[in-house]
């Protein structure tokens, strides 16, 4: 299916780890990228290719693949994290897909 | 600095037509892969259409036929005409810059794949009557 699914909330303990996942056919071969987005604002790219950061992303933002999931981990939650997440790859068509969205409350 | 300004929002009545336009700062509109996505209030984020820089399109089933993308290289600008409006096409219209072509451990990757590092600031359609 041409869809992207993601958990709607996800809560972390500050300075804990947490792992926000993606679910897709479209990942089985194309990567996802990851994006912050915070309220009132445009999103921002987090992740992006097999696990890239963009300049002035901290590096406890990383991720990973595996089948049909994508993975967005927080290596030591801060305050500063609580946001929306979200995942988008393409697919075969050449169309893009973002996912629902994920909201971080930091704990 | 690299930036991108989005212009042209409005309010506009279901069925009417307006045309959003995208200025960047730094880079060219027709050197690079650029895309619309809109917001729906309270909602998420929704790819509506790209452009590669070889000039091909691409549209979401959700306004296909309806809204078209373009770029004026002379004037170095984005364009979404949107006609035939719903009130579900209200939203915030952001424009967007796949980043450019690039290698890393998995290889070399080009446009298309809907690494977004630049947006704007968006612009807002409201369709109501």
């Amino acid at each position: 299916s041409s869809e992207l699914t993601q958990d709607p909330a996800v809560s972390v303990a500050l300075g804990q780890t947490v792992r926000i996942t993606c679910q897709g056919d479209s990942l089985r071969s194309y990567f996802a990228s990851w994006y912050q987005q915070k309220p009132g604002q445009a999103p921002v790219l987090v992740i992006y290719g097999k696990n890239n950061r963009p300049s002035g992303i901290p590096d406890r933002f990383s991720g990973s693949s595996s089948g049909n999931t994508a993975s967005l981990t927080i290596t030591g939650a801060q305050a500063e994290d609580e946001a929306d997440y979200y995942c988008n790859s393409r697919d075969s068509s050449g169309n893009v897909l973002f996912g629902g969205g994920t909201k971080l409350t930091v704990l | 600095e690299v930036q991108l300004v989005e212009s042209g929002g409005d309010l506009i009545q279901p069925g009417g037509s307006l045309r959003l336009s995208c200025a960047p700062s730094g880079f060219t509109v027709s050197g690079n892969y650029m895309s619309w996505v809109r917001q729906a209030p309270g909602k998420g984020l929704e790819w509506v259409s790209l452009i590669y820089s070889g000039g091909s399109t691409y549209y979401a089933d959700s306004v296909k036929g309806r809204f078209t993308i373009s770029r004026d290289t002379s004037k170095n600008t984005l364009y979404l005409q949107m006609n035939s409006v719903r009130a579900e096409d209200t939203a915030v219209y952001y424009c967007a810059r796949d980043h450019p072509p690039y290698y890393d451990s998995s290889g070399y990757h080009t446009g298309g794949n809907g690494a977004f590092d630049i947006w704007g600031q968006g612009t807002m359609v409201t369709v109501s009557s």
